[in-house]
């Protein structure tokens, strides 16, 4: 079975503060996503990556950027965490052969 | 750019009951369709998916959908729900492109509520 797991369940941060949600997938995957998931929004796509260092804007990416070091590892950084980003944090990945995507449990951060 | 669209955000059946959720999209090319079931507390999981072949297709748990590319659309479907079946559900789709750069689009789900 794929698995991804991402860092934390729950996170609260203040304002300004550098935000780290890491992401990681064991099943050698080449992409893998980060998505948030709002009430009434459904998933949007925050970035995403095709391989190691390589890294595309998805649908919302102001106030957010990623890292690919690893294959196995997608982490996003918030610069300087704002109350609207208060949010589910959804991370997944693919083989593009399938593009059936396999997500993480999520991270709850919650910014005051 | 695609779009993927939900009509029914909250819905509410009694056990035993069937269940229809409509899913609509706005491409005219190829895609790939999905629906994601995420129950309370757990993760997004697969519940079932269309790539190409016999149009109806079925998934776990006695779910199934059909894809009826005429009217772009990818409805989910139940004969008979369960209380365990309390969840929100999306819908999802990615076009088939040349040259790869195939993002999903889900829509903006359906919180189904079964009572006993």
């Amino acid at each position: 079975d794929v698995k991804v797991t991402q860092s934390s369940r729950y996170l609260v941060k203040r304002t300004g503060e550098k935000v780290f949600l890491e992401c990681v997938q064991d099943m050698d995957h080449e992409n893998m996503f980060w998505y948030r998931q709002d009430p009434g929004l459904g998933l949007r796509l925050i970035y995403f990556s095709y391989d190691v260092k390589m890294k595309e804007k998805g649908d919302i990416p102001e106030g957010y950027s990623v890292s690919r070091e690893k294959k196995e590892r997608f982490s996003l950084i918030l610069e300087s965490a704002s109350t609207n980003q208060t949010s589910m944090y959804l991370c997944a990945s693919r083989t593009p052969s399938t593009d059936t995507q396999y997500f993480g449990p999520g991270t709850r951060l919650t910014v005051l | 750019a695609q779009s993927v669209s939900q009509h029914n955000h909250h819905v509410i059946l009694s056990e035993a009951a069937s269940l229809e959720l409509g899913c609509n999209y706005s491409y005219g090319g190829t895609v790939n369709l999905f629906w994601y079931v995420q129950y309370p507390g757990q993760h997004l999981q697969l519940l079932l998916k269309y790539f190409s072949g016999d149009p109806l297709v079925k998934g776990i748990k006695g779910f199934e959908a059909e894809f009826i590319k005429s009217k772009f659309s990818f409805n989910l479907r139940k004969p008979s729900v369960q209380w365990s079946d309390t969840a929100e559900y999306f819908c999802a789709v990615i076009p088939i492109l040349t040259g790869g750069g195939n993002k999903l689009t889900f829509g903006t789900g359906t919180q189904l509520k079964v009572e006993l």
